[in-house]
């Protein structure tokens, strides 16, 4: 079974810094491009970031290129997000989201979702 | 980037009736579409992808249809689970742009 369990969520005042996790499972972990993606309360979804299987293939939305990075550890099935220079239009839960097979342009698993919050 | 606008905001429905959603692009993504549903406090589930094609474990009662820059969800005979909002999501050229959503709510 498929299982996607985001972690690192929090309260992080506006300039500051934080880690996302999502620790992944029940899948050969190295051979999908993973995404995060959020939504803000009462709002839509929102594409953040993909990466591909190996780490390559790097892709952000306008909204986060220059402040938040991407990556994995394919040895810990683990993938991450580095969010800095955070806003307070950051907050938003953040889902990690596999692709499904075959594709990179769909989303088939999601986690749960961990809530970021950027307040003073 | 495209844009992608889904109609209505809210649709009314009583359970066993029929529902039909819109997503409409800004401009082609061929095929290139999925719809999500989603639960208060869960995450997006994957319904269809490639505009028609069903995902696993999704009940026949869901059908996509559409291509180009018009794409309608249907789902024929609305059971009290079904009550949720749905997204539509592209792709396109290495960016994924959701609409905002319809809440199916009932009746």
């Amino acid at each position: 079974e498929v299982q996607l369990l985001e972690s690192g969520g929090g309260l992080v005042q506006p300039g500051g810094s934080l880690r996302l996790s999502c620790a992944a499972s029940g899948f050969t972990f190295s051979s999908f491009a993973m995404n995060w993606v959020r939504q803000a309360p009462g709002k839509g979804l929102e594409w953040v970031s993909l990466i591909g299987g190996s780490g390559g293939n790097i892709y952000y939305a306008d909204s986060v290129k220059g402040r938040f990075t991407i990556s994995r550890d394919n040895s810990k099935n683990t993938l991450y997000l580095q969010m800095n220079s955070l806003r307070a239009d950051d907050t938003a839960v953040y889902y990690c989201a596999k692709v499904l097979l075959g594709t990179h342009y769909y989303f088939d698993y999601w986690g749960q979702g961990t809530m970021v919050t950027v307040s003073s | 980037e495209i844009v992608m606008t889904q109609s209505p905001a809210t649709l009314s429905v009583s359970p066993g009736e029929r529902a039909t959603l819109s997503c409409r692009a800004s401009q082609s993504v061929s095929s290139n579409l999925a719809w999500y549903q989603q639960k208060p406090g869960q995450a997006p589930r994957l319904l269809i992808y490639g505009a028609s094609t069903r995902a696993t474990g999704i009940p026949a009662r869901f059908s996509g249809s559409g291509s180009g820059t018009e794409f309608t969800l249907t789902i024929s005979s609305l059971q009290s689970e079904d009550f949720a909002v749905y997204y539509c999501q592209q792709y396109n050229n290495w960016s994924w742009t959701f609409g905002q959503g319809t809440k199916v709510e009932i009746k």
